[in-house]
C-alpha cells in the first residue's frame, strides 16, 4: 500500500524563524514524484516544491527546501525566515503509477 | 487565465437525489483528477483520467461516478449521495502526471442529509 504520514498535525513558528516539516511515505515502487502543496484558508492548493525520486540533490524554491532521504524514505520542507504568509495547511503528496497519495496535513501556524 | 473551474462551489442536498459536480479546464492539459478532502484525513484521490475516455479508480472509488468525453471537462457524478459523502472536492488537472505541477480548482462544499 501506499501511504504518506505526516506525523505533526500542527506547528507553530515566530516570524522570521526556520521551521522542519516532517513527511514519510512508503511504497514499493522505485519510480516517484514527491511534492509540497499548501494551502491557505482561501482553501487554493498552491505548489510549493518538487523533487523526482532519482535525484539525491535536495530541491530548493527560494525559503523552502526539502531534505530527501530516500532509504528512510522520508521528504522534510524547511522554511526560512517564516512569513505570515507561510501560515497555511502543508500536504506532501507524492505521485506514482499515476495516482497521487496525500497525507492528512500539517497545519502552520506564524507568530508574529 | 489559467485555470480550473468547479461548478457548484457549495451544495447542500438530501440522501439519494442524483448530482453532478463540472469540472472544466482550459489548460490542455491530459491529466485530471477528483479528490475529497476530509478532517484528520487529508486529501484521498476519487478518479483519475490520463485522457479522454479514459479513467481509472483513485483510493475511494465506492459512490462516485466521473466521465472524460472531451478533455477539457471531467464531471463527477454522485448517482444516490449518501451522508458520508459531505465533503470538500477539488477537481485538479496537470499535463501528465509526474513531475507536473497539478492545478487545482477552488473547491465544491458538498453536504447531504
Amino acid at each position: 500500500a501506499q501511504t504518506v504520514t505526516q506525523s505533526q498535525p500542527e506547528m507553530s513558528v515566530q516570524e522570521a524563524e526556520t521551521v522542519t516539516l516532517s513527511c514519510t511515505y512508503d511504497t514499493s515502487e522505485s519510480d516517484y514524484y514527491l511534492f509540497w502543496y499548501k494551502q491557505p484558508p482561501s482553501r487554493q492548493m498552491i505548489l510549493v516544491i518538487r523533487q523526482e525520486a532519482y535525484k539525491q540533490q535536495n530541491a530548493t524554491e527560494n525559503r523552502f527546501s526539502v531534505n530527501f532521504q530516500k532509504a528512510a524514505k522520508s521528504f522534510s520542507l524547511k522554511i526560512s525566515d517564516s512569513q505570515l504568509g507561510d501560515a497555511a495547511m502543508y500536504f506532501c503528496p507524492f505521485n506514482t503509477g499515476n495516482q497521487f497519495y496525500f497525507g492528512t496535513g500539517t497545519s502552520l501556524t506564524v507568530i508574529p | 487565465e489559467a485555470q480550473v473551474t468547479q461548478n457548484p462551489r457549495y451544495l447542500i442536498t438530501v440522501t439519494g437525489k442524483k448530482l453532478t459536480v463540472t469540472c472544466s479546464q482550459n489548460m490542455n492539459h491530459e491529466y485530471m483528477s477528483w479528490y475529497r478532502q476530509d478532517p484528520g484525513l487529508g486529501l484521498r484521490q476519487i478518479y483519475y483520467s490520463m485522457n479522454v475516455e479514459v479513467t481509472d479508480k483513485g483510493d475511494v472509488p465506492e459512490g462516485y461516478k466521473v466521465s472524460r468525453k472531451e478533455k477539457r471537462n471531467f464531471p463527477l457524478i454522485l448517482e444516490s449521495p449518501s451522508p458520508n459523502q459531505t465533503s470538500l472536492y477539488f477537481c485538479a488537472s496537470t499535463m501528465w502526471a509526474g513531475l507536473n505541477e497539478q492545478f487545482f480548482g477552488p473547491g465544491t462544499r458538498l453536504t447531504v442529509l
